[in-house]
């Protein structure tokens, strides 16, 4: 399969809790991008790295999260101390460089926090 | 800031009949449009995007698109439906500068009765 992947599908967790996510983007891709989708809403930005620099952040992005995409490669997102308000499918994307390069999701992973 | 509207969170249409989905955006030029499908358990595909051009847009899956300018508008359209298009639909936007990032509606739920 040379899609985008992401591991853990599924994680629960306790409240406070660190969690942390792994994307596997389509290997050729040098863009790679972090989304959040909520129930009943639609995916929304967190981060986007070109090759092993994040070059954008959302406001959405607090301090207790944290992404890295360390050899331009696999990316993680990890989230310390986690809230019940973190539950949420996290979506990663990868592309191409360039405004008209279509972004492939990965199947996403679901958090639950009790 | 830019921002995607889908007013209709459900619809139902018999199988065989018509379908047109309806996206509105708003942003201060042209952004680059986009539809995703997402099925239960699936990852978003991309059925089409609109960068320039033709405002005519062919997607995947006998989908087309039609930008319209003057109505801020990018509705999806399919002629006949089958009941394997029954997912949820999200209308997405594109920045011109800004690595791309997306700005997603909050979707639209398709149901296809038999």
């Amino acid at each position: 399969d040379t899609g985008v992947s992401q591991n853990p599908r599924h994680k629960i967790t306790k409240r406070g809790q660190n969690v942390t996510f792994r994307c596997d983007p389509i290997s050729e891709h040098n863009r790679l991008y972090w989304y959040r989708q909520t129930l009943g809403q639609g995916p929304e930005f967190l981060t986007y790295f070109q090759n092993e620099a994040q070059l954008e952040k959302s406001r959405l992005l607090s301090d207790r999260f944290s992404a890295e995409r360390p050899k331009g490669s696999f990316s993680t997102l990890e989230i310390q101390r986690t809230e019940q308000g973190d539950s949420a499918m996290y979506l990663c994307a990868s592309s191409l460089r360039g405004q008209a390069n279509e972004q492939f999701f990965g199947p996403g992973t679901r958090l639950t926090v009790l | 800031a830019q921002s995607v509207t889908q007013p209709d969170i459900h619809i139902t249409v018999s199988e065989g009949a018509s379908l047109e989905l309806r996206c509105n955006y708003s942003y201060g030029a042209t952004p680059y449009l986009f539809w995703y499908v997402q099925s239960p358990g699936q990852g978003l595909q991309l059925l089409l995007k609109y960068f320039s051009g033709d405002t005519l847009v062919q997607g995947i899956k006998g989908f087309e698109a039609e930008f319209k300018r003057s109505q801020s508008s990018f509705n999806l359209r399919k002629p006949s439906v089958h009941w394997s298009d029954a997912a949820e639909y999200f209308c997405a936007v594109g920045l011109t500068g800004g690595g791309n990032k997306l700005t997603f509606g909050t979707g639209t739920q398709l149901k296809v009765e038999l």
